[in-house]
């Protein structure tokens, strides 16, 4: 199955600022999925990037606080703006290639 | 997608075999169930699918019940390894594609 690789694996960082998560993965696909893990809780999807079309959100996630690129068939970003804490999370992004894959994750702490 | 219905949490002895129940009563017929895992600090893990008939693969078994309205996964011998968080989804087809909605999960912890 798709290997994915995200960047950075985790990152500590000060509220107001903005951080990109990269997800790259070694294969083209055409559906590639993020999700948040609050502490202690199970994956919320955030939303669903489609290479050339502009993501779709689901509901309570926004594309002014998580916006998303996906420049081609083997990476995207998500980028988590104007941090507060409680956007401390692990961000991962999912492919479906046959069946979903899953990266390992970034666990981001804001302060 | 399908509403599914899991324990929050189970235990079993290392060596026997654990099995998860999970109840997805309003699945529709083209609803396939999947089982995912995830091991503390790492992203989920595929397991098993199926749609109708009992599915068998180098990690687990999948009963899905003829009315589809429950499956069961089972880990044959569980190690403690094996430990994780188990979830049992039912995605709407999207398009050509699906997303998964995870819920809640069922913790299983093999006591050695």
């Amino acid at each position: 199955s798709a290997v994915i690789s995200q960047k950075p694996s985790r990152d500590i960082c000060q509220r107001g600022t903005s951080l990109t998560i990269q997800c790259q993965v070694d294969s083209q696909v055409t559906m590639m999925f993020w999700y948040r893990q609050q502490p202690g809780q199970s994956l919320t999807l955030i939303a669903t990037a489609n290479q050339g079309s502009e993501a779709t959100y689901e509901s309570g996630f926004v594309i002014d606080k998580f916006p998303i690129s996906r420049p081609n068939l083997t990476f995207s970003t998500l980028t988590v703006s104007n941090m507060s804490p409680e956007d401390s999370s692990i961000y991962l992004c999912s492919v479906e290639d046959q069946r979903m894959a899953f990266g390992q994750g970034t666990r981001l702490t804001v302060v | 997608d399908a509403k599914t219905t899991q324990p929050p949490s189970m235990d079993c002895a290392e060596g026997r075999a654990a099995n998860l129940p999970c109840n997805h009563s309003t699945i529709s017929g083209n609803e396939y169930v999947y089982w995912y895992r995830q091991i503390h600090s790492q992203g989920p893990q595929y397991i098993i699918h199926g749609l109708k008939n009992n599915e068998t693969n180098e990690m687990a078994s999948l009963i899905i019940t003829e009315d589809r309205k429950s499956s069961t996964l089972i880990l044959p011998h569980a190690t403690l390894r094996d430990t994780a968080v188990y979830y049992c989804i039912a995605p709407a087809p999207m398009d050509s594609s699906y997303k998964l909605i995870f819920g809640s999960g069922t913790r299983l912890l093999v006591r050695p």
